[in-house]
């Protein structure tokens, strides 16, 4: 079975610094992808960056971006110039790529931003 | 284009009762998968739909059930609650559910109590 680890309970992070949140999976899958996903307070959870397993070039957007290591099976996400508003859970989560409806979760990374 | 709606919000109910949940997905959308977060267990799978049809199921009791309409909404049920049934449940919807192209939206979830 799939497994996803976030070995971060907590991080913090200074304003305009840059923090890098780990996340390790386990799968004997060759087709899959993986997904961060931030879920502020208030609960509405958004997708941050996927990358797909067959893509070598590592995901960007915007301030965010990953570092894919297919051996290694790690998939870690930076944030760059960290803002007030990037305080929240991340989940780092996967999904096979014949699955139907269902992300494999970590446990979530509370990040928190200090002014 | 609005986004996955969940009705109720909140909802308090007592052991032995059982609870409906609804979920409108964005519209055109036909998947619509469901999860529960706790605690301690974090986000777990608990079905998908599509095309009122259960494609895929986590693993919980029989007492969690679902269906979807001919309009892609979405409804859980949950019977004979118990107090570890307490948690926020999330739905997602996407376009099709299949392989991870396809981007699974959250709406903001029904947070259950059960007393």
């Amino acid at each position: 079975a799939q497994t996803v680890t976030q070995s971060q309970p907590e991080m913090s992070v200074q304003e305009a610094e840059t923090v890098t949140l780990s996340c390790t999976y386990d799968t004997s899958e060759s087709d899959y992808y993986l997904f961060w996903y931030k879920q502020p307070p208030s609960r509405q959870m958004i997708l941050v960056i996927r990358q797909e397993a067959y893509k070598q070039q590592n995901a960007t957007e915007n301030r965010f971006s990953v570092n894919f290591q297919k051996a290694a099976k790690s998939f870690s996400l930076k944030i760059s110039d960290s803002q007030l508003g990037d305080a929240a859970m991340y989940f780092c989560a996967y999904t096979g790529g014949g699955s139907q409806g269902n992300l494999i979760f970590g446990k979530g990374t509370k990040l928190s931003v200090k002014p | 284009k609005a986004g996955v709606t969940q009705t109720p919000r909140y909802l308090i109910k007592t052991r032995g009762q059982q609870v409906t949940l609804s979920c409108s997905p964005i519209s055109g959308h036909r998947s619509v998968s469901w999860y529960q977060q706790t605690p301690g267990q974090g986000l777990q799978f608990l079905f998908e739909y599509f095309s009122e049809t259960q494609r895929n199921k986590g693993n919980f009791p029989g007492r969690f059930s679902g269906r979807q309409f001919s309009n892609s909404r979405s409804e859980m049920n949950v019977s004979t609650l118990e107090l570890g049934d307490s948690a926020l449940y999330l739905c997602a919807s996407s376009l099709d559910g299949t392989r991870g192209v396809n981007e699974q939206f959250f709406g903001p979830g029904t947070r259950l109590t059960v007393l």
